[in-house]
Parts: C-alpha cells; sequence; structure tokens
C-alpha cells in the first residue's frame, strides 16, 4: 500500500456522463498531481495542486476540472464521456511543492462505453 | 518541449539473460532522471539520477545516467519472470511546479 489511496478502482459509464474521480494522499503530502495512462500516449500529466490551489496544468481538458479541499483530498471530474476518455487515471502526491518522492495510487480504471 | 523517449518499446527476453532499457531526454533546466517499474497497476519508484557517471544499483537492478549525451540505461541481470513489466522513465519538468514528463515506456517480458 502506497499510502495514495484513489477510487473507485473501476469505473464504467456511457459517453456523455459525468464522473467524478477521488484521491486522498499520503498523509503529509501537500501535492497533489493527476495523470493520464491511455494504451497509445503513455502517462501524461493532468493537473498539480499544492495545499488547496491550482499549482500547474498540462493537457487537461476543458470538459475536465480538478480541486483540492481543505483536508488536503483531490477530486478530478470529468465530463461528457467520449469514448477516447477511458484511460487508467492516476494520482500521485508528494510533500515537497516542487516535487520529489512521488508516490502513485493504484488508479482508477475509466471504460466509457 | 520536453521529451523523454525510451527504447525499445518492447522486450522479450528468457530468464537469466540481462537486458539493457534506454531512457533519453530534452528537458529545459534538468535536474534529474527517475525510474519506474509499472506492473499490473502503480507505477513504483526505482532509482532517481542526478549526478553523471554514478551508478545506483538496488539488487539486480543498476542505472547510469550520462548527461553529455543526455541519456540514462537501466540494466537488469540474471532476469526473472517476476522482473515483466512496463519500465517508465522520467524526468521532473520544472515551472514552478515539478510534473513529470513520462517516456513511453519499455515492455518487458521475461520468458520462463
Amino acid at each position: 500500500d502506497s499510502g495514495v489511496t484513489q477510487t473507485p478502482k473501476h469505473l464504467i459509464t456511457a459517453t456523455g456522463q459525468r464522473v467524478t474521480l477521488r484521491c486522498s494522499p499520503r498523509s503529509g503530502d501537500l501535492s497533489v498531481y493527476w495523470y493520464q495512462q491511455s494504451l497509445d500516449q503513455g502517462l501524461q500529466f493532468l493537473i498539480q495542486y499544492y495545499n488547496g490551489e491550482e499549482r500547474a496544468k498540462g493537457n487537461i481538458l476543458e470538459r475536465f476540472s480538478a480541486q483540492q479541499f481543505p483536508d488536503l483530498h483531490s477530486e478530478l471530474n470529468l465530463s461528457s464521456l467520449e469514448l477516447g476518455d477511458s484511460a487508467l487515471y492516476f494520482c500521485a502526491s508528494s510533500t515537497e511543492p516542487n516535487g520529489g518522492g512521488y508516490t502513485f495510487g493504484s488508479g482508477t480504471r475509466l471504460t466509457v462505453v | 518541449e520536453d521529451k523523454v523517449v525510451q527504447s525499445p518499446l518492447s522486450l522479450v527476453v528468457h530468464e537469466g539473460d540481462t537486458v539493457t532499457l534506454n531512457c533519453s531526454y530534452e528537458v529545459t533546466n534538468f535536474r534529474s532522471l527517475l525510474w519506474y517499474k509499472q506492473e499490473k497497476k502503480a507505477p513504483t519508484f526505482l532509482f532517481m539520477l542526478t549526478s553523471s557517471g554514478i551508478e545506483k544499483k538496488s539488487g539486480r537492478l543498476s542505472s547510469i545516467l550520462d548527461k553529455k549525451e543526455l541519456s540514462s540505461i537501466l540494466n537488469i541481470t540474471a532476469t526473472q519472470t517476476g522482473d515483466s513489466a512496463i519500465y517508465l522513465c522520467a524526468a521532473p519538468f520544472h515551472q514552478g511546479a515539478q510534473k513529470l514528463v513520462f517516456g513511453q515506456g519499455t515492455r518487458l517480458t521475461i520468458n520462463p
């Protein structure tokens, strides 16, 4: 157990729907990072939060949004889902605002049908 | 644009063989290079390399960085079926935050 908890582990939903993925970082870690891993794209950075504030954005679609709450857990919201959004979504956490000591959660496998 | 490229993308060997995985990078303000092993789910950390020419070793795995060639290799000796996994290298990309830029990964399969 890495200490980073992601729920749910699996999610199957229809096109056009909206889902929320949840991540609880390792105890003491203030930074949360979201990554998307699809078969043909590898691991792609989506967004980072540090202590409740957005810190960096990657190639995150406008249909996707995230937030980090006062208890430091984070949620990634995916809306108007398309077949191409099917992927593994990983959350990682670290202690420092500049990363280092990344720890990944076990991921949420999203299947859009 | 910062990028990390791995080769080969796929490798199949027999148990007991030695393998070398390659990673090259083009990263602005390079600070470190990381190797991860990904089996069924989450990538797990293997090595962080910051200094050129200094080998990091953990059991049968070792890795070294060549800053002049902007590359790194990961060696696995006396491979076992449990080494079958995707091996990822990544470099932190700094722009006020440390996101990781990942290579495509090398899918290593060890046959008994």
